[in-house]
């Protein structure tokens, strides 16, 4: 199956820094990639998707102004979650979707903030 | 409203024994169905769908799932479970064909 791929795997940051995660598709173009965060024990929650070139939709509740997302390739999503405070701790997951129905997970990024 | 229910929060079986892990559903149209597994501190691996066609879908892993449009209803099944099946499996429906609605997710653990 197709491949994503996330950076960095773990972070750890201090309150008030910014932090940023890379989502690349890496055998497939992916004219949409979604962002999703999970909190232990609990079930995904789609943050926003985003189209490459576009702005991303976000869902309710998430601030766009902090968490900032960007598509610039069809290859390539960030996700920087600004001046981030413990409350943002958390396992991001992207996830990418090419032409087929399905999408593909990369392997999450497990953010700790102090 | 759109949702995924799987009812189980944990299901636990012996290993070479059959298990099925419980999804229903609730979307509107005609439904994409999906099944991921989780292990821990990974992202999510794609098992199987359902777009159209046979209601039985054979996916990766020897696992495979029976859509059930009456009851609607897309359990997951196994005819021999495994002790490396044990980990979080997600039921997921698209709705909007865009947004991944997905279940609470259920624990399958398997004893030795």
């Amino acid at each position: 199956g197709a491949v994503v791929s996330q950076h960095p795997s773990r972070v750890i940051c201090k309150s008030g820094t910014s932090v940023k995660i890379e989502c690349r598709s890496l055998d497939f173009q992916a004219t949409t990639m979604f962002w999703y965060r999970q909190f232990p024990k609990q079930s995904l929650m789609l943050m926003a998707t985003s189209n490459e070139g576009s702005k991303a939709t976000y869902e309710q509740g998430v601030e766009k102004d902090k968490f900032l997302i960007n598509h610039a390739s069809l290859t390539l999503s960030t996700l920087t979650v600004t001046s981030a405070h413990p409350e943002d701790s958390s396992f991001y997951i992207c996830s990418a979707r090419g032409l087929a129905s399905e999408q593909f997970f990369g392997p999450g990024t497990r953010l700790t903030v102090l | 409203a759109q949702s995924v229910a799987q009812p189980e929060d944990q299901v636990n079986v012996a290993e070479g024994n059959p298990l099925t892990v419980k999804c229903t559903y609730s979307v509107s149209g005609n439904p994409y169905l999906f099944w991921y597994v989780q292990y821990p501190n990974r992202g999510l691996q794609f098992l199987l769908k359902y777009i159209t066609g046979d209601n039985l879908v054979k996916g990766s892993y020897g696992f495979e799932a029976e859509f059930n449009k009456s009851q609607t209803s897309f359990h997951l099944k196994k005819p021999s479970a495994l002790v490396s099946d044990s980990a979080l499996y997600f039921c997921a429906a698209y709705y909007n064909t865009d947004k991944l609605i997905f279940g609470t997710g259920t624990r399958l653990q398997v004893f030795p």
